[in-house]
């Protein structure tokens, strides 16, 4: 059973615009929860995370929101550039605290 | 370079061979895990180490896997009597302490033939 899942394995999306992928989870014990970004040949590097306790977070061009109710979570990217195509990873960690349990993976395609 | 190192970065291996790859830490992260990702999937735990105490083992991680962590520096991780199934990039990633974001290594991709 997935408890992370990204429902869209791609997304195209044209360069200066907005990409919106999302995320959705079903363990209420996730407290924290991050995206990654996956280059191919190359493992996945931390982007951006929020706490439970928030419901945005903001770095630069990448917002996340957490709406916990709906137990969803989106990455805004904009304005979007070329060298943001890659795959991104949604990952949940429970309070526990020792694992993240990650996404399918949406890959994004930002075309110029 | 001082980013979490894997070795080798492709193993291509037949069906019942033993392979064993090994994931060299950032410095003074003492906390190293093993994940595994398949084609099309996202990374999937395997197992967690702090220092040299293996603490915690996914379902995932048969009778064939094991890893080891001496001396709480490298790590490595050993599949015994590879399977076609066994085919994936197996990632290892570490941190510093509880809470700070996971940094993974480039990996490595096995090939059961």
């Amino acid at each position: 059973d997935q408890q992370v899942k990204q429902n869209s394995p791609s997304l195209s999306v044209q360069e200066g615009r907005i990409s919106i992928l999302n995320c959705d989870y079903t363990n209420s014990m996730f407290d924290y929860f991050l995206w990654y970004k996956k280059y191919p040949a190359e493992g996945p590097t931390f982007l951006i995370s929020i706490s439970s306790i928030k419901d945005k977070n903001e770095d630069g061009r990448f917002t996340v929101f957490l709406n916990k109710s709906a137990k969803h979570l989106s990455l805004h990217i904009v304005p979007s550039q070329p060298g943001d195509s890659a795959v991104y990873f949604c990952a949940a960690r429970d309070n526990a605290g020792n694992m993240l349990t990650f996404g399918g993976g949406t890959r994004l395609m930002v075309k110029p | 370079d001082t980013g979490v190192s894997q070795n080798p970065r492709h193993k291509i291996t037949k069906r019942g061979q033993n392979v064993t790859f090994r994931c060299d830490p950032i410095s003074e992260h003492n906390r190293l895990y093993w994940y595994r990702q398949t084609l099309g999937q996202g990374p999937e735990f395997l197992t967690y180490f702090q220092n040299e105490a293996q603490l915690e083992k996914s379902r995932l991680l048969s009778d064939r896997f094991s890893a080891e962590r001496p001396k709480g520096s490298f790590s490595t991780l050993e599949i015994q009597r590879t399977e076609q199934g066994d085919s994936a990039m197996y990632l290892c990633a570490t941190r510093v302490v509880m809470g700070s974001p996971l940094h993974f290594g480039n990996g490595t991709r096995l090939t059961v033939t």
